[in-house]
């Protein structure tokens, strides 16, 4: 069955330090897949996109990686800050869809 | 300016009523959705309208009906609710080109009791 998997466990990370967020996926061959922030009470919040051609992009402290042999794709934010601390949810779309398949997000929090 | 607008934030009904939740975008979108996040946080899309026609329908009871009026406007209407139909329901728009972001409303909290 198709599956997509972030780390269910909140992720506690020093201020400063860089936080490091996993999302794998099984029996999907996605076009694209996309980063978003949710914070509590709120709508999810879009962060990044990557093509499955593309192996990795940055944005500021942020930056996704694409790995469409593993079926993973590792999201990291470098310098972290307590702001943020949210959770961070990652949505595969596959091409002629338009179709957002999301993950259970993980929680992090980043402690100054 | 609020991009995704959604209402009402809150909603507190007994089981069997019918309620509406409306939404509206002014991002010049052509594509709305309709997802459900359950108290698992599991965010899971119901429906999707591109230009006023349904284009995605997932295994939703047919208790739910969409309704779009306009390119602008997805409401979402839910006859005989129950229990569990509780969740945080959000609005969504994006272009309808490829690999481009969604933009979520604030969602609207649904409690049935």
């Amino acid at each position: 069955s198709q599956k997509i998997e972030q780390n269910s466990e909140a992720l506690n990370i020093q201020e400063g330090k860089t936080a490091t967020l996993t999302c794998n996926y099984t029996n999907y061959s996605p076009a694209y897949l996309q980063w978003y922030r949710q914070d509590p009470g709120r709508g999810p919040v879009f962060l990044l996109l990557i093509r499955e051609n593309e192996k990795e992009k940055r944005k500021e402290r942020l930056k996704v990686t694409f790995d469409t042999t593993l079926k993973q794709s590792l999201f990291h934010i470098t310098a972290s800050q307590p702001a943020d601390s949210a959770t961070y949810l990652c949505a595969l779309e596959r091409s002629n869809t338009g179709k957002l398949i999301f993950g259970q997000g993980t929680t992090l929090q980043v402690k100054p | 300016d609020t991009a995704v607008s959604q209402t009402p934030k809150y909603l507190v009904t007994q089981m069997g009523n019918d309620k509406s939740i409306k939404c509206e975008q002014n991002l010049g979108h052509d594509t709305m959705y309709w997802y459900k996040q359950d108290s698992k946080k599991f965010l899971k899309i119901m429906f999707s309208y591109n230009n006023k026609e349904l284009i995605i329908n997932e295994t939703v009871p047919n208790r739910f009906s969409p309704k779009s009026p306009d390119k602008a406007h997805l409401n979402l209407h839910i006859n005989s609710l129950e229990l569990g139909d509780s969740a945080v329901y959000f609005c969504a728009s994006s272009s309808s080109d490829q690999g481009t972001e969604a933009f979520f409303g604030q969602g609207t909290r649904l409690t049935v009791v």
